[in-house]
């Protein structure tokens, strides 16, 4: 069955680097866009990232631009998100999410991993 | 970006009943672009609808979808124990995707 885990998340300081990992499986990887999806504590869904079937085409929210590079290795079947220059804004649980027709609607979610940044 | 207002902020309601949810948008979507998600307490968030109105796979038909532009709702009828949670809509009309801030459904 579709698998989406993801690992990596933890307790950094403001202004470190942390990089996520979604080890994904059960469907064709290579064929799905996918993204990062965040909910801070207490809080709503904020879409972070995303990256096109083949890694070409990659799309971040403002508030990350520039900070986090999403990635894809599809000889592994992992999703990627690294996260630099982290602000205690950025606390949050980071969901691996497929898309599976490259739609924007997002049809398979992980069960999210912790990032807590501290100031 | 397009900012998706919804409403209640909280549905107080009971087994068996039904439960209407809205959403709108500040800006038409053209392509009735939207989607809805569950999210319960520990579990993974799940896609119940998409492209307004239609059901993801294995969502039950108590759960429907409708409107268009800038009016959209979520009605679960029959409400069972497993539905109270809360519910998001999410625009992909444009970029940045958005969500809205979501509607608990309580007992």
């Amino acid at each position: 069955q579709v698998q989406l885990v993801e690992s990596g998340g933890g307790v950094v300081q403001a202004g470190s680097s942390l990089r996520l990992s979604c080890a994904t499986t059960g469907f064709t990887f290579k064929n799905c866009a996918m993204h990062w999806v965040r909910q801070a504590p207490g809080m709503g869904l904020q879409w972070v990232a995303g990256i096109s079937f083949d890694g070409t085409n990659k799309y971040y929210e403002d508030s990350v631009k520039g900070r986090f590079i999403i990635s894809r290795d599809s000889s592994k079947n992992r999703l990627y998100v690294q996260m630099n220059s982290l602000r205690p804004e950025d606390t949050a649980v980071y969901y691996c999410v497929r898309d599976s027709f490259s739609s924007g609607w997002f049809d398979f979610w992980g069960q999210g991993t912790l990032v807590t940044i501290s100031s | 970006e397009i900012v998706l207002t919804q409403s209640p902020a909280t549905l107080s309601l009971s087994p068996g009943e039904t439960a209407t949810l809205s959403c709108g948008a500040s800006q038409s979507l053209s392509r009735s672009f939207l989607a809805w998600y569950q999210v319960r307490p520990g579990l993974a968030p799940r896609l119940l609808m998409y492209d307004a109105s239609s059901r993801a796979t294995g969502i039950p038909d108590r759960f429907s979808g409708s409107g268009s532009g800038t009016h959209f709702a979520l009605t679960i009828s029959r409400l069972e124990p497993a539905d109270f949670a809360v519910y998001y809509c999410q625009q992909y009309n444009d970029s940045p995707f958005t969500f809205g801030g979501g509607t608990k459904v309580e007992i």
